[in-house]
């Protein structure tokens, strides 16, 4: 079971926007900003999307954003394309001996 | 360019041990930390250790704690993870994941290498 709770799946047609809830607790989402997003597609590492809770670093699409309210943050992709098809996964730093918690992360199908 | 190579995966039996490496280039590597980050197949991620720039600090999860020692070699440019005590849910992909810089916290990872395999099985 992971810390931080996620969707299992979500989906949109080309075009569409959509978004992804990532809930944790007070000790890590709720108590820092800093929330991170990755991008994975199959067989491939993981990539950097969205930092401490809203920045997109270099080379990033600004059709994704990031935002936190409370317990739960979320990652909303707009104008939706075939390859943002991928699975995506929350992470926060949290106050425990465990530095980084992720989700449990999320399939992304573009219809 | 940023590149992370990882390499030592393998098939090890229960209760063995391991050593996988990670030879890091195309950017300052003292200057960064760096992480090690692991996915069962079919899984999602989970850390599993990190160290400081300087090698002198270093974090792990719970569940690796007192098996695994995580280690740098400056001078080589190389991250290492020695497992010992291996244990049939272990098994997975470890990822050699780069950053942050020196003097900000351990908490997110802006490049990864393309992770080695690691099966404990009997």
């Amino acid at each position: 079971q992971s810390a931080l709770t996620q969707p299992a799946s979500v989906s949109g047609s080309p075009g569409q926007s959509i978004t992804i809830s990532c809930t944790g607790t007070s000790s890590d989402v709720g108590d820092y900003k800093y929330v991170t997003w990755y991008q994975q597609h199959p067989g491939k590492a993981p990539k950097l999307m969205i930092f401490d809770v809203s920045n997109r670093p270099s080379g990033v699409s600004n059709r994704f954003s990031g935002s936190k309210s409370g317990n739960t943050a979320s990652l909303t992709i707009s104008g939706l394309q075939a390859e943002d098809e991928a699975d995506y996964y929350c992470s926060s730093y949290t106050s425990s001996s465990t530095l980084v918690v992720f989700g449990g992360g999320t399939k992304l199908t573009v219809l | 360019e940023v590149q992370l190579l990882e390499s030592g995966g393998g098939l090890v039996q229960p209760g063995g041990s391991l050593r996988l490496s990670c030879a890091a280039s195309g950017y300052t590597f003292s200057s960064y930390a760096v992480s090690w980050v692991r996915q069962a197949p079919g899984k999602g991620l989970q850390w599993v250790s990190g160290i400081s720039g300087s090698g002198e600090s270093t974090y792990y999860a719970d569940s690796v704690k007192g098996r695994f020692t995580i280690s740098r070699d400056n001078s080589k440019s190389t991250l290492y993870l020695q497992m010992n005590s291996l244990r049939v849910e272990d098994t997975a992909v470890y990822y050699c994941a780069k950053g942050p810089p020196v003097g900000v916290i351990i908490k997110n990872f802006d490049f990864w290498g393309q992770g080695t395999l690691v099966t404990v099985s009997s």
